[in-house]
Parts: structure tokens; C-alpha cells; sequence
């Protein structure tokens, strides 16, 4: 069966800081998986997704599939990216969420 | 465009009660899905549907739950018999198809809160 950890429920540094947010997950298979991010008052949005390799608001996330990890990296955080974020796996066309992480990025 | 609606955006209901959820797709969208997230989870799959028909139900809890998209475009997610456990907010997604490649797209959701 598929699983996503997210082992951090909430994570606060300071804007400038590095930040990374864990994401674990175990799938037999060749796994594809994305990170998806919920600001305060929005929907859920997609953020990066990991056959994409692209860098989406200076976020980036490798995929090492000899530690089953997806970690979301960004250099210098800044406030705007203070939300909750939540790694996924997709099995076909289903969604597997991890349980969260909130960031807060104080000034 | 416009996105994912859902409606109603909150619902509170008695136990015992039948509630229906709404979700209005991106025009267009052959894909549809609900997910549930209850408080300081994730969100968890509840059916997918492809066209009208319902290509996977495994995710609905009982057969309390039930969903339909009768045109291909609508889709109303049934609850019978509400129970307290079924608090919860109810996430639609729809995407141009099903698989992994396309993009689901949410909706706002529907807190639903059962007393």
C-alpha cells in the first residue's frame, strides 16, 4: 500500500532562513509525486511536481528513491510563503496525501 | 476561468440527517474527484469519475455515502444518516482526464459539521 509521512506538523523559521519540509513515502512501484500548497483562505494548489523538475517560487524537491524521500528545499524563505503544504503520491489518477506541514515564516 | 465551486461552502446538520454536497467541475473536465480531510490530516480519496460512470468507489467509508455526475458535468456527493464522524471538509477535483499526468485542479471545499 502507498504512504506519504510528513514527520513535521509545523515548522517556523525566520524570512531569509533556509527552510525544508520532510516527505517520506513507501510505493511499489516507480512512484510520481508532487508537492501542493494551501495558503491562508485558498484552495489547494499545486505547487511542483517532481518529473517536472522545475523551480516554482525558488521552491525545489528531489526525488531520491534510495531514502524514499521527496523534501521540499528553499534557500531564503520569505513571509508569503507562510502556509500549509502537503507532499502527495499518485497511484493512476489517486490522490495519497500526506498529513501537513504548516509553515510560518516570521519577519 | 472559472475554477472548481463547490457548494454549499458550510453545512451544519443534525445526526441522523441526509446531506448533499455539490461540486461544479472546470468546464470541460472529463475527470472528476472527492476527497475528505477530517482535522489534521490530509486529504483522503473518496471516488474518482471518468465521464458519468464511477471508475473507483473504493475510497467511500460505507454505503452511507454515495455520488453521482448523472450529465458528466455536476456532481453531488450523498450522505445518508449523518453521523459525528462524518465532520469533515469535503474537497472536489476535477482534471482534463484521468491519470497521473493532468493536473487536478480543487475546489474550495465544503466544511460539513455534524451535531
Amino acid at each position: 500500500a502507498q504512504r506519504v509521512t510528513q514527520p513535521e506538523k509545523l515548522l517556523s523559521v525566520f524570512k531569509g532562513a533556509p527552510v525544508e519540509l520532510k516527505c517520506n513515502y513507501s510505493y511499489s512501484g516507480s512512484p510520481e509525486l508532487f508537492w501542493y500548497v494551501q495558503y491562508s483562505r485558498q484552495r489547494l494548489q499545486l505547487l511542483l511536481r517532481h518529473i517536472s523538475r522545475e523551480s516554482i517560487k525558488g521552491f525545489t524537491a528531489d526525488l531520491n528513491k534510495g531514502e524514499t524521500s521527496f523534501h521540499l528545499k528553499k534557500p531564503f524563505a520569505q513571509e508569503e510563503d507562510s502556509a500549509m503544504y502537503y507532499c502527495a503520491l499518485v497511484n493512476d489518477y489517486k490522490l495519497s496525501f500526506g498529513a501537513g506541514t504548516t509553515v510560518t515564516v516570521r519577519a | 476561468g472559472a475554477g472548481v465551486s463547490q457548494t454549499p461552502s458550510n453545512k451544519v446538520t443534525e445526526k441522523g440527517k441526509y446531506v448533499e454536497l455539490r461540486c461544479d467541475p472546470i468546464s470541460g473536465h472529463t475527470a472528476l474527484y472527492w476527497y475528505r480531510q477530517s482535522l489534521g490530516q490530509g486529504p483522503e480519496f473518496l471516488i474518482y469519475f471518468q465521464g458519468t460512470g464511477a471508475a473507483d468507489d473504493s475510497g467511500l467509508p460505507n454505503d452511507r455515502f454515495f455520488a453521482v455526475r448523472p450529465e458528466g458535468s455536476v456532481s453531488t456527493l450523498k450522505i445518508q444518516r449523518t453521523e459525528r464522524g462524518d465532520s469533515a471538509v469535503y474537497l472536489c477535483a476535477s482534471s482534463v482526464s484521468g491519470g497521473a499526468r493532468y493536473e487536478q485542479y480543487f475546489g474550495p471545499g465544503t466544511r460539513l459539521t455534524v451535531t
